[in-house]
């Protein structure tokens, strides 16, 4: 699986929008980029998941440039309550005998008043 | 539809002695995986379940950790004789046939003293 490489932690005030850009040089052509959301004592939470360009949802968005070589997770407008730990994982979709996810150590995002 | 159900949620041990953690995957979910995820760091695969059967065990310590997964539904992971070095959090998480549903359970918190 391709090795990712994002920052340790980012400190945020409440109602900014917030990057957490991470790098995946040696992301695989079949590979597809997913971002997990993980607050104290619980499991980790899947929050988007792209291929190229741009994907949204109703909690983030993720920006994938053309070359694919790294990828941005967009939070708009945090809150507190978004204070968590964002995983970037690269790999292939499931190709039926399942695919087991290899976390790196995250991105400690602080969100303050 | 309802989550990952893991218990205990707490568990505190003497080092030599044993303890069994239990997951429930969400109904459905063919792959099931136990992650162990020690303080301030990212998750790390141990074993990945399809069905009843063992499809990935490579970076489980085979010497004092065995899982099994009975009936293809619930599972158990057991630790025998346990080290202080297993203090962590030993999460369950299941998927149905896809990279997409990959969902975790809150986790069982072990501290072996």
């Amino acid at each position: 699986l391709a090795k990712t490489t994002q920052p340790i932690s980012m400190d945020s005030y409440e109602g900014q929008e917030v990057n957490i850009t991470c790098s995946h040089n040696n992301i695989a052509t079949n590979d597809y980029i997913t971002w997990y959301q993980q607050f104290p004592s619980q499991g980790p939470r899947f929050i988007i998941q792209g291929y190229k360009t741009k994907v949204t949802n109703e909690v983030a968005s993720l920006f994938i440039p053309a070359d694919r070589k790294s990828s941005t997770l967009s939070l708009p407008r945090v809150s507190l309550s978004d204070t968590a730990v964002y995983y970037c994982l690269v790999g292939p979709p499931f190709t039926g005998g399942g695919n087991k996810l290899t976390f790196g150590t995250g991105t400690q995002l602080k969100v303050e008043l | 539809e309802a989550g990952v159900a893991q218990s205990p949620r707490y568990k505190i041990i003497e080092k030599r002695q044993s303890v069994a953690f239990w997951c429930n995957p969400i109904s459905g979910h063919a792959t099931l995986y136990w992650y162990q995820q020690i303080l301030g760091q990212g998750p790390k695969l141990l074993i990945q379940f399809q069905n009843n059967g063992v499809v990935d065990d490579s970076q489980l310590p085979k010497d004092r950790f065995s899982a099994e997964r009975l009936k293809g539904v619930d599972s158990t992971l057991k630790i025998q004789p346990a080290k202080l070095e297993d203090s962590a959090v030993y999460l369950c998480a299941s998927s149905r046939d896809s990279y997409y549903g990959y969902t975790f359970g809150s986790g069982t918190r072990l501290t072996v003293v």
